[in-house]
């Protein structure tokens, strides 16, 4: 079946630069997307989602981007700070499955002092 | 507090043995999930519950069993637990058709099957 993957399964940072998370999908009927965030020991937050009839969309801190044609997701973390030590998945959703979701494997960003 | 709650936060079972996961969500939510999350891999849905009294199997369902009791509960069975069922479960809420769609999940359940 078809999946959603990440390129780089940990990324290190240093406090202060920005992010950037990388997430491939291949099922090209999907229309909505989300990035979630996963700290040690806790279920996985909402940070960020767009709409396939977009671009760009830009939160507190986090931009997603989206690029259709070549089916390319990414989550961007501007100033980033040891709090967002994490893992994060991106999540796909085909047109017309309503609710069901199918996620990334994962990226672990490490932010360093 | 509002949210997604389950229970237990950690269990250890021996092969065969059987036991329920229970989640609640007080948010009023129509749908409700499982998941299961394996080293290396991303969430994979076992079950799903569009609504109340309505259930559907997801990627993985084989080996477990669920319950919508009612609005706000959605129980996991495993009937005799394997090893290969040793994983973090978690349970989720989906707001109802319209809403600015999030999965609200709960801070999961640690399973381990000797």
């Amino acid at each position: 079946g078809e999946s959603v993957g990440l390129h780089l399964p940990t990324l290190s940072v240093q406090e202060g630069d920005n992010s950037i998370i990388n997430c491939a999908y291949s099922n090209s009927a999907s229309d909505y997307f989300i990035w979630y965030k996963q700290e040690s020991g806790k279920g996985p937050q909402f940070i960020i989602d767009i709409r396939s009839n977009m671009d760009k969309r830009q939160g507190q801190r986090v931009t997603v981007l989206l690029n259709k044609t070549v089916k390319h997701l990414s989550l961007q973390i501007a100033a980033t700070q040891p709090g967002d030590s994490a893992v994060y998945f991106c999540a796909e959703r085909e047109s017309g499955t309503a609710s069901k979701l199918t996620f990334g494997t994962g990226t672990r960003l490490q932010v360093t002092l | 507090n509002a949210g997604v709650t389950q229970t237990p936060k950690f269990q250890v079972l021996k092969t065969g043995q059987s036991m329920t996961l229970q989640c609640a969500q007080d948010m009023n939510h129509n749908s409700m999930y499982w998941y299961r999350q394996d080293p290396g891999m991303g969430l994979r849905l076992i079950y799903y519950s569009a609504s109340e009294g309505t259930t559907d199997k997801g990627e993985v369902p084989n080996g477990y069993n669920v319950s919508r009791l009612n609005k706000r509960e959605f129980s996991l069975r495993l009937e005799s637990a394997a090893p290969s069922q040793t994983s973090v479960y978690f349970c989720a809420s989906f707001p109802p058709t319209g809403r600015i769609e999030k999965l609200f999940f709960g801070s999961g359940t640690q399973l381990s099957v000797l």
